[in-house]
């Protein structure tokens, strides 16, 4: 099957750094990929949907300008947390989408705030 | 827009028994259901989806079911194993010509006791 990589797998920062997360389709190329946040025993929570060459859409509740979402070509969307604080310590996954519609998962990125 | 409620939250079963989890979905457009296997800091792993157009889809030992009219759907895993323990999410989705947008239920933490 297709795959999706993250980057990087785990990343510990000071309060007020920004950090940024790649996700790659390795093997297809994803002209839509999807960024969620999941909390310690929860679901995953939709963030935002990002499209190649245009504007992200956030989901409500999600601030657009902490969580900065750039699809720059059909492999590789970018995630910026800018001005991370504790509270946006989280375990963010990616998802891509192949041309059959098939959505497929990133292994994710540990982030800790401290 | 859709919402997925999903229970029981934990469920632990002896090995050998079978588990079931069940989800009911809010948009009656939703024509995609698929179920997720997520291991603790691990990416979620499709382990089997369904469409509206039919109502039971099974796989070795694990089996979906669909009733359109009710917008329900449940998992049913048999002859479980530990290996089986994990957590579950289910989703639903419209299906149509663009990015397919998943909802997720909030998850089941299954545990097969030995």
């Amino acid at each position: 099957g297709a795959v999706v990589s993250q980057h990087p797998s785990r990343v510990i920062c000071k309060s007020g750094t920004s950090v940024k997360i790649e996700c790659r389709s390795l093997d297809f190329q994803a002209t839509t990929m999807f960024w969620y946040r999941q909390f310690p025993k929860q679901s995953l929570m939709l963030m935002a949907t990002s499209n190649e060459g245009s504007k992200a859409t956030y989901e409500q509740g999600v601030e657009k300008d902490k969580f900065l979402i750039n699809h720059a070509s059909l492999t590789l969307s970018t995630l910026t947390v800018t001005s991370a604080h504790p509270e946006d310590s989280s375990f963010y996954i990616c998802s891509a989408i192949d041309t059959y519609n098939e959505q497929f998962f990133g292994p994710g990125t540990r982030l800790t705030v401290l | 827009g859709e919402n997925v409620e999903q229970h029981p939250s934990t469920l632990s079963v002896q090995e050998g028994d079978s588990a079931v989890i069940k989800c009911t979905y809010s948009d009656s457009a939703s024509n995609y259901f698929p179920w997720y296997k997520q291991e603790l800091g691990k990416r979620p792993q499709l382990i089997i989806d369904i469409r509206s157009n039919v109502g039971e889809k099974k796989d070795q030992r694990i089996a979906v079911t669909l009733n359109k009219t009710a917008k329900h759907f449940s998992l049913h895993i048999t002859e479980t194993q530990p290996e089986d323990s994990a957590v579950y999410f289910c989703a639903a989705t419209l299906s149509s010509g663009s990015a397919r947008q998943l909802t997720f239920g909030s998850g089941t933490q299954l545990t097969v006791l030995p």
